[in-house]
């Protein structure tokens, strides 16, 4: 267990839905971290936010959006999906704002668009 | 655009034997160099880092050798075992960047190693 929890584990839906993925930090790490990783695919950075604040963005679609509340869990919303947005999504945190020591990785949540 | 990349995607060692585990990058501002490692149903798991300002670092069975001039660098697992086998991803970063690149990490496609007993 690494101390990053996410909900839920998997996820099938049906093409132009919306959900809600979730992900709770280790206790005391303020940077949330959101990686998309499809089939045959390295991960693919999507969002950071920092104590609340969105940091930085990467390759993220306009059809999704994140957030990271006062209690410091984020929630990554992938709206209109569609089935290429079936792939792996991991969360991660860490204590720090910079990457150079790395962070740690949830599960993730496994979605399927039928 | 493919700033790290992993070009072997399998990787198949005796048990006791060295696992070297390649990575290259394109971008010249990484300054820092990670690897991790991951089973299945896992998340990936941190291993080992290095800064660009070093060649070599080391940690227990793991060593991370960094040749800034070809731009490359290496995963050692001496000596391999079964328990090993998993898919190894090399991501860099760029410390300095601020703006949006600070708290990215760049990974590689990965590496499969599977090392048999």
């Amino acid at each position: 267990d690494s101390g990053v929890t996410q909900t839920p584990k998997h996820l099938i839906t049906a093409t132009g839905q919306r959900v809600t993925l979730r992900c709770s930090p280790r206790s005391g790490d303020l940077s949330v971290y959101w990686y998309q990783q499809s089939l045959d695919q390295g991960l693919q950075f999507l969002i950071h936010y920092y104590n609340g604040e969105e940091r930085a963005k990467g390759n993220i679609l306009e059809r999704f959006s994140a957030q990271q509340f006062p209690d410091l869990h984020s929630e990554l919303n992938l709206s209109s999906l569609e089935l290429g947005d079936s792939a792996l999504y991991f969360c991660a945190s860490s204590p720090r704002l910079a990457a150079n020591y790395g962070y740690t990785f949830g599960s993730g949540t496994r979605l399927t668009v039928v | 655009d493919q700033q790290v990349k992993q070009n072997s995607p399998s990787l198949s060692v005796q048990e006791g034997r060295i696992s070297i585990l390649n990575c290259d990058y394109t971008n010249s501002m990484f300054d820092y160099f990670l690897w991790y490692k991951k089973y299945p149903a896992e998340g990936p798991t941190f291993l080992i880092s290095i800064s660009s300002i070093k060649d070599k670092n080391e940690d227990g069975r793991f060593t991370v050798f960094l040749n800034k001039s070809a731009k490359h660098l290496s995963l050692h697992i001496v000596p391999s075992q079964p328990g090993d086998s998993a898919v190894y991803f090399c991501a860099a970063s760029v410390s300095n960047a601020g703006g949006t690149s600070y708290g990215k990490l760049t990974f590689g496609q990965g590496t499969i190693l599977t090392v048999h007993p």
